[in-house]
């Protein structure tokens, strides 16, 4: 059980393009999801948060219309990257926590590299 | 606020060995303290928590922690390391809010060698 996917798990796009990447948790309801986004050999770093149903909550320094967050049910939640850049180059990877359980389960994170 | 703290940077053992990995903390009130593994290029894995109750707190893959209220520390053991237990290792506390956010070690690499 607390299955979390991503999808993609790479891509490689040109500057300037935009890419979304998808969170699904498979077998348990996700109130709460979390993006987090990671560099080489360091830890995770929290970009933002979302509950299903409303507007995500981001952290500083995440620049919201850049990273979009949209949480439209209770197993799927999307990050949009905006007019991409090279420098937003990175690991990302969302988690997911179900209703009444204090674990964050994690997807398997997408390489994103921007030319 | 709540933190967590990794002092180190890398753990090297022989297989076989008993492996440790540390991790301290400083929470206001009741903490909510976690482990997961990373392997290369994959999302994190949870190993075990410790929200209450015994302080020695077993997990997944034969690892195990011991939560010292004291000392605010959960370290993360296993008895005889496996090369395939080489990865990134991740102390996390969750924060006392609703949104239930973790606060993440720096991670710890650990490198069990044959």
């Amino acid at each position: 059980g607390a299955v979390v996917s991503q999808h993609p798990s790479w891509v490689i796009c040109k500057s300037g393009t935009s890419v979304k990447i998808e969170c699904r948790s498979l077998d348990f309801q996700a109130t709460t999801m979390f993006w987090y986004r990671q560099f080489p050999k360091q830890s995770l770093m929290l970009m933002a948060t979302s509950n299903e149903g409303s507007k995500a909550t981001y952290e500083q320094g995440v620049e919201k219309d850049k990273f979009l967050i949209n949480h439209a049910s209770l197993t799927l939640s999307t990050l949009t990257v905006t007019s991409a850049h090279p420098e937003d180059s990175s690991f990302y990877i969302c988690s997911a926590r179900g209703i009444s359980t204090d674990t964050q389960y994690f997807g398997p994170g997408t390489r994103l590299t921007v030319l | 606020a709540q933190s967590v703290a990794q002092p180190e940077d890398q753990v090297n053992v022989a297989e076989g060995n008993p492996l440790t990995v540390k991790c301290t903390y400083s929470v206001s009130g009741n903490p909510y303290l976690f482990w997961y593994v990373q392997y290369p290029n994959r999302g994190l894995q949870f190993l075990l928590k410790y929200i209450t109750g015994d302080n020695l707190v077993k997990g997944s893959y034969g690892f195990e922690a011991e939560f010292n209220k004291s000392q605010t520390s959960f370290h993360l053991k296993k008895p005889s390391a496996l090369v395939s237990d080489s990865a990134l290792y991740f102390c996390a506390v969750r924060d006392q809010d609703s949104w239930g956010k973790f606060q993440f070690g720096a991670g710890t690499q650990v490198v069990v060698t044959p």
